[in-house]
């Protein structure tokens, strides 16, 4: 079956300039979290949602990050104003209910921004 | 604080070699704990987990884990390395009953030699 896709795989963009990165989790999973990824680094949590429900967001790194997942599926990890330090690889994973399960990775959207 | 600790940056091993590499965690409550491969370009890729039962799990491609509370260590072993094994490895932890957004290790690198 599909797993989670993610796309732009890569996205390169200005300082200042606003992006949107999209999740397509895997069908039926309650659960998607999202992390960011830092050269060099492991993944770090930015947000995590329930259905449609953010129930953690103490992960974003500043207001300029905005997460949403209105119908309960797909979301959108949006950043405005981007920076140099927003560089990184932005990860989606979803999970069938939430908590102990298995997350399923997608293959992240590469952020570059010059 | 919670964290994770891969004390290796970089191993190389030669292929057929045996293979550890190293996790330790600092936990408060009883974790649940993952490893998972990610290729260059790609995804994480989830090679085991252990939520509880047999402290050692055995997972795909040949791997197997540890959980060895006493020492707060989940070590992940393989027998023999295949050069299709070099990637970089993550070992990961959640917590029992939350919502599931886990902590990640800084990672490992690994490389096989001919």
């Amino acid at each position: 079956g599909a797993g989670v896709s993610q796309s732009p795989r890569y996205k390169v963009a200005k300082r200042g300039q606003d992006v949107a990165l999209r999740c397509d989790p895997i069908s039926g999973h309650v659960s998607l979290f999202w992390y960011q990824q830092a050269l060099g680094q492991g993944p770090e949590f930015l947000t995590y949602f329930q259905n449609e429900a953010q129930l953690d967001k103490s992960g974003l790194p500043s207001d300029r990050f905005f997460a949403e997942r209105p119908e309960g599926s797909v979301s959108t990890l949006k950043i405005q104003r981007t920076q140099q330090e927003d560089s990184a690889v932005y990860l989606c994973a979803s999970s069938l209910i939430r908590g102990e399960e298995t997350q399923y990775f997608g293959p992240g959207t590469r952020l570059l921004v010059l | 604080a919670q964290s994770v600790t891969q004390p290796d940056i970089h191993i190389t091993v030669s292929e057929g070699a045996s293979l550890e590499l190293r996790c330790n965690y600092s936990y408060g409550a009883t974790p649940y704990l993952f490893w998972y491969v990610q290729s260059p370009g790609q995804g994480l890729q989830l090679l085991l987990k252990y939520f509880s039962g047999d402290t050692l799990v055995q997972g795909i491609k040949g791997f197997e884990a540890e959980f060895k509370r006493s020492q707060s260590s989940f070590n992940l072993r393989k027998p023999s390395v295949h050069w299709s094994d070099a990637a970089e490895y993550f070992c990961a932890v959640g917590a029992r009953g939350s919502q599931g957004n886990l902590i990640f290790g800084k990672g490992t690198k690994l490389s096989v030699k001919p």
